[in-house]
């Protein structure tokens, strides 16, 4: 069964920091991999999917980086604002198209 | 430009008794799913779709039960809540990976459950 681990749990940074988020999964036998945001009381927004097949992806301030092989993927936000403030989930995709998800990272920024 | 789109938002049950939530989507997506999230534990998949008419076990199925007459919707249901069933339940929905693109779940507001 697919293991999701996120590391940390939580984080707090000034605004105006990168950071960089952590996702390790134990099966690496993925199609995909996903980074989710999700605000309080609200459901996920999907930020980023990385194919198998790819190393990483970028979005705006956002790049997502994937290394199959030793089962980790990583999510950098650059010059972070407070509007970034959310818990952020990453999820393996098996090729039956189950989603694992991780427990979250939970980022404050601090103005 | 609803999206998955989940009713009710807040319910409180009595133990024992049955509910149905409803899922809605309008992006004409093949797949659905639905899953509880817990403080600790992430979201774990509960039951899943991946046509009309068809439906299958997640990772924790039990409790639960679903049906897919509709495309669009994705129906979850509870036969006798009990408290461990308390919860926050998102329902998600893609496309088929047949279309070649990238395909994001997305998700709904989520419905938050209490039962007493």
């Amino acid at each position: 069964k697919q293991e999701v681990t996120q590391i940390p749990a939580a984080l707090s940074v000034p605004e105006g920091e990168n950071l960089v988020l952590n996702c390790s999964f134990t099966d690496s036998a993925i199609y995909n991999l996903q980074w989710f945001r999700q605000d309080p009381g609200k459901g996920l927004t999907s930020l980023l999917l990385i194919q198998s097949s790819q190393r990483e992806q970028t979005s705006g301030r956002l790049n997502a980086s994937l290394d199959k092989s030793s089962g980790r993927s990583t999510l950098y936000i650059a010059a972070s604002q407070p509007g970034d403030s959310a818990t952020y989930l990453c999820a393996a995709v098996n090729t039956g198209n189950q989603f694992y998800f991780g427990t979250g990272t939970s980022l404050t920024v601090i103005p | 430009n609803a999206g998955v789109t989940q009713t009710p938002k807040f319910r409180v049950l009595k133990t024992g008794q049955s509910m149905t939530l409803l899922c809605a989507q309008d992006m004409n997506h093949e797949y659905m799913y639905w899953y509880r999230q817990d403080p600790g534990m992430g979201l774990r998949l509960i039951h899943y779709s991946v046509g009309e008419g068809t439906t299958a076990k997640g990772e924790v199925p039990d409790g639960y039960n679903v049906s897919r007459l509709k495309k669009q919707n994705f129906l979850l249901g509870l036969e006798s809540a009990a408290p461990s069933q308390t919860s926050v339940y998102f329902c998600a929905s893609s496309a088929h990976r047949g279309t070649g693109r990238n395909q994001p779940q997305h998700f709904g507001d989520g419905t938050r459950l209490s039962i007493l």
